[in-house]
């Protein structure tokens, strides 16, 4: 199957601060990558499109100013959360899409982000 | 009506035993079906996609498609406690967006 990494796995900074999240994939080119956040006990809440070469389309409610996405390369997206704040605290896991395999999405492992 | 839904569970089934998770959903022009997995504080794995009504068995998994019902469901033969985990349905829509579901608990009784 694809794989896909993140990094860093966990992350924790100071209230203010920005922290950039790094999603690769590693065998194969990813023109569409997904940003998601997750709650503790909560479902996946898609933020954001990520396409290779233009802006991401973000979902309804997600502050494009405040997460920032770059996808710079066919195997790259970044998500910068910028001034965080401890509400920002979550899990946040990006997928890339795998059009030969009917656009199946496979995950990267995740980012716990911590906010003091 | 929320695009794709799942019973939230818990399901709890013995070990051995089959368990049956269901998703429904709602754009009647959707075209592929996916089942993840998802441990407690990890991300989502994929157990299978289908696109055809029917059956697709892999191992001890087996998803079922029903277009004109607007159904699919996963099935997992002898249960084991590892198989306990959050269980995702998503649906790729007539629109080329894929809805998530909020996802079926199981969780499986040594």
């Amino acid at each position: 199957g694809a794989v896909v990494s993140q990094h860093p796995s966990w992350v924790i900074c100071k209230s203010g601060t920005s922290v950039k999240i790094e999603c690769r994939s590693l065998d194969f080119q990813a023109t569409t990558m997904f940003w998601y956040r997750q709650f503790p006990k909560q479902s996946l809440m898609l933020m954001a499109t990520s396409n290779e070469g233009s802006k991401a389309t973000y979902e309804q409610g997600v502050e494009k100013d405040k997460f920032l996405i770059n996808h710079a390369s066919l195997t790259l997206s970044t998500l910068t959360v910028t001034s965080a704040h401890p509400e920002d605290s979550s899990f946040y896991i990006c997928s890339a899409d795998l059009p030969q395999s009917g656009d199946t999405q496979y995950f990267g492992p995740g980012t716990r982000l911590t906010v003091l | 009506q929320k695009e794709v839904e799942q019973n939230s569970g818990p399901l709890s089934v013995p070990e051995g035993a089959i368990a049956s998770l269901n998703c429904t959903y709602s754009d009647r022009g959707s075209q592929s079906f996916f089942w993840y997995r998802q441990y407690s504080g990890k991300s989502p794995e994929l157990i299978m996609f289908i696109y055809s009504n029917g059956d697709k068995e892999d191992g001890r998994f087996t998803a079922q498609l029903n277009k004109a019902s607007q159904y699919v469901s996963l099935l997992i033969r002898d249960s084991q406690p590892s198989d306990s985990a959050t269980y995702l349905c998503a649906v790729k829509t007539s629109y080329d967006k894929v809805i998530f579901g909020p996802g079926t608990s199981l969780s499986v009784i040594p």
